[in-house]
């Protein structure tokens, strides 16, 4: 156990769809990363924030959008979802803004089938 | 920003054998490079990283090498188990940013 929550597990969903992925870090850990795996593909980053700013930003379509909040839990929010979007998003969490170690800590993922 | 690729996609090995896993990364600021196992529904995990000013690193049956002239990094499983069977992922992480880029990752599966 990582220690890093996500809900909900699985989600299932129709095109056009808002759903909203919760990710509670690590005790401790102040910086969040959000990222999606697709079929066959890998790690794609998403976004980073740290202490409830937002720090680094990746291939996140418009349509997306994430926040920390103070108690630094984590929500993504994908609105007018598409087939496309079907994929499992991991979040990660981690003490530093710039980690010094290649030490991410992952939860086990939100599965999320656009229908 | 910084790419990195990850080779094969797919591995099979009889229980026992040796596996490699290589990676080529293209950013030479990168200086960190974690290699992470995701067992089948769980999330990605390290298992063991090396940084740029070391040649090679060794934990059990794991050993990661890293050739920074090249650059390219490999990661060594011997001695195969059946719980070796994983989706292997390298990374790099450029001492200028806070991303983590990964490869597509790595299918591993030993044979009993």
């Amino acid at each position: 156990d990582s220690g890093v929550t996500q809900t909900p597990k699985h989600l299932i969903t129709a095109t056009g769809q808002r759903v909203t992925l919760r990710c509670s870090p690590r005790s401790g850990d102040l910086s969040v990363y959000w990222y999606q795996q697709s079929l066959d593909q890998g790690l794609q980053f998403l976004i980073q924030y740290y202490n409830g700013e937002e720090r680094a930003k990746g291939n996140i379509l418009e349509r997306f959008s994430a926040q920390q909040f103070p108690d630094l839990h984590s929500e993504l929010n994908l609105s007018s979802l598409e087939l496309g979007d079907s994929a499992l998003y991991f979040c990660a969490s981690s003490t530093r803004d710039r980690p010094k170690t290649g030490e991410l800590f992952f939860g086990e993922g939100s599965r999320l089938t656009v229908l | 920003g910084e790419n990195v690729e990850q080779h094969p996609s797919t591995l099979s090995v009889q229980e026992g054998d040796s596996a490699v896993i290589k990676c080529t990364y293209s950013d030479s600021a990168s200086n960190y490079f974690p290699w992470y196992k995701q067992e089948l529904g769980k999330g990605p995990q390290l298992i063991i990283d090396i940084r740029s000013n070391v040649g090679e690193k060794k934990d059990q049956r794991i050993a990661v090498t890293l050739n920074k002239t090249a650059k390219h990094f490999s990661l060594h499983i011997t001695e195969t188990q059946p719980e070796d069977s994983a989706v292997y992922f390298c990374a790099a992480i450029p001492n200028t940013g806070n991303q983590f880029y990964f490869g597509t990752g790595t299918s591993l599966t030993v044979i009993p």
